[in-house]
């Protein structure tokens, strides 16, 4: 089965880039989408068909996906961002998710 | 706006079944969305359970394919899920969640989201 690996945490300071990374058999043949959790809450979708932001989604989030690994890109970082990141992506007839990274912000 | 909402007994013995119903509001079910079961222990990362269009068309995910049904009704604007022979490993947050338009193009990203329900196996 289709399987995509992501970084289980991830560190950046205040005003950093964070790029969190996904990877996959071929990813870049397929989309990926990209969400955003925080503790309680239920995910929101923050980049989809790789690089799209949905509407209400600060710019400074982007997205890429080539080779074999999506990119998710945070730029100037800000302690609201601390979340967790999962990716997906659509195999077949199946979804699949990341097993998800927890960026801290500090 | 379309909102959705997750309800069913929080609290399942051990090799029973989790049924849940998920309420579409403020939208249509019949629409050229998918609808779609996620689930998330806690603790854990997301597995997608499966999905089911309004006609009826349902895809599930190999690894719990053998216990899930997911059925719609839409005279009540509603989906659920019954996923059967629970153990303790079947504890999670059960979300509903809408796919995008972007499956017309081969993309599956879920764009609305339930905001989850506890479900507890107990033994």
């Amino acid at each position: 089965s289709f399987q995509l690996t992501q970084p289980p945490s991830l560190s950046v300071s205040p005003g950093q880039t964070a790029n969190i990374t996904c990877s996959g058999d071929k990813l870049g043949n397929k989309y990926t989408a990209w969400y955003q959790q925080k503790s309680g809450q239920p995910p929101v979708l923050v980049i989809y068909l790789d690089a799209k932001r949905p509407s209400g989604i600060p710019e400074r989030f982007s997205g890429s996906n080539s080779g074999n690994t999506a990119t998710l890109t945070i730029s100037g970082t800000q302690a609201m961002d601390e979340a967790d990141y999962y990716c997906e992506t659509w195999d077949s007839i199946t979804v699949v998710f990341g097993g998800g990274t927890k960026l801290t912000v500090l | 706006q379309v909102q959705l909402q997750e309800s069913g007994p929080g609290l399942v013995k051990s090799s029973g079944t989790v049924s849940l119903t998920c309420a579409v509001s403020g939208g249509s079910i019949s629409t050229r969305n998918w609808w779609s079961w996620v689930r998330q222990p806690p603790g854990k990362g997301l597995e997608w359970i499966g999905e089911i269009y309004h006609g009826g068309s349902t895809n599930y995910n190999p690894s719990l394919k053998s216990r899930v049904t997911i059925s719609v009704d839409k005279s009540k604007n509603q989906f659920s899920l019954n996923l059967r022979s629970v153990t303790a490993a079947d504890t999670a947050v059960y979300y509903c969640a809408r796919g995008d338009d972007s499956r017309q193009i081969g993309g599956a990203a879920f764009d609305i989201w339930g905001q989850g329900a506890l479900v507890t196996v107990s033994s």
